[in-house]
């Protein structure tokens, strides 16, 4: 059975102490790894999307990579406004091109001042 | 930039009363899914239009419906109400693959309660 798995559940920060939040997939037929933000209340927010074993992406303080089981987010010198639910998903080949995210459970970052 | 549009963003509901919800893509996406997010959870994915043709499938109870039209909206009919379904629904919406990377961007959700 496919599944996304992410760890840790929940993590606290110091301002500044830089950390990665790592997601472990075991499914066929990946067709992309995506990383979204979410706020309490509040639609999921894009991050990154991955698609080869080696692939990196930046933005600001992250930074995702992707290796063939596993994805890690790195985040350097956090800020508290970094503090969110960090979510990892997958987008597996359905044949109809409009494909469903697999999503994993979730990383909880608190990041305090 | 203009974002998903979801309306509307709060729904009370009694148990087997019909609820119908309404989501409008980012201009020029042509693709719309729908997913639920449960107290806690994440989210799971519903269903998925492309061309007002239905494309993916996923969780959906029988009683969910959905449909896509002409302009690309979408909207998602759940009849006879359990409390169960009380959750954050989410309404995303892309380029079909086909068109260029399929980066699903989320609306801001309606809260459905049902009591």
């Amino acid at each position: 059975e496919d599944q996304v798995t992410q760890s840790p559940e929940a993590l606290r920060l110091q301002e500044g102490e830089s950390s990665s939040l790592n997601c472990s997939y075991t499914v066929s037929g990946l067709r992309g790894l995506f990383w979204y933000r979410q706020d309490p209340g509040k639609g999921p927010e894009f991050l990154f999307t991955l698609y080869s074993a080696g692939e990196e992406k930046e933005k600001e303080r992250l930074k995702a990579t992707l290796t063939k089981k596993e994805s890690f987010l790195h985040i350097t010198a956090p800020k508290p406004e970094d503090s969110a639910t960090y979510l990892c998903a997958v987008r597996l080949y359905s044949g109809g091109g409009a494909d469903g995210l697999t999503f994993g459970k979730g990383t909880h970052l608190i990041i305090q001042p | 930039a203009a974002g998903v549009i979801q309306s509307p963003r709060h729904l009370i509901k009694e148990k087997r009363e019909t609820a119908t919800l309404k989501c409008y893509p980012i201009p020029r996406h042509d693709t719309v899914y729908w997913y639920q997010q449960g107290p806690g959870q994440d989210p799971q994915f519903l269903i998925s239009f492309y061309e007002k043709m239905q494309s993916d499938k996923g969780s959906i109870p029988d009683r969910f419906s959905a449909q896509q039209f002409s302009d690309y909206h979408s909207e998602l009919n759940m009849s006879s109400l359990e409390l169960g379904d009380s959750a954050l629904y989410f309404c995303a919406s892309s380029l079909h693959w086909t068109r260029g990377a399929p980066e699903q961007y989320f609306g801001p959700g309606t809260r459905l309660t049902v009591t």
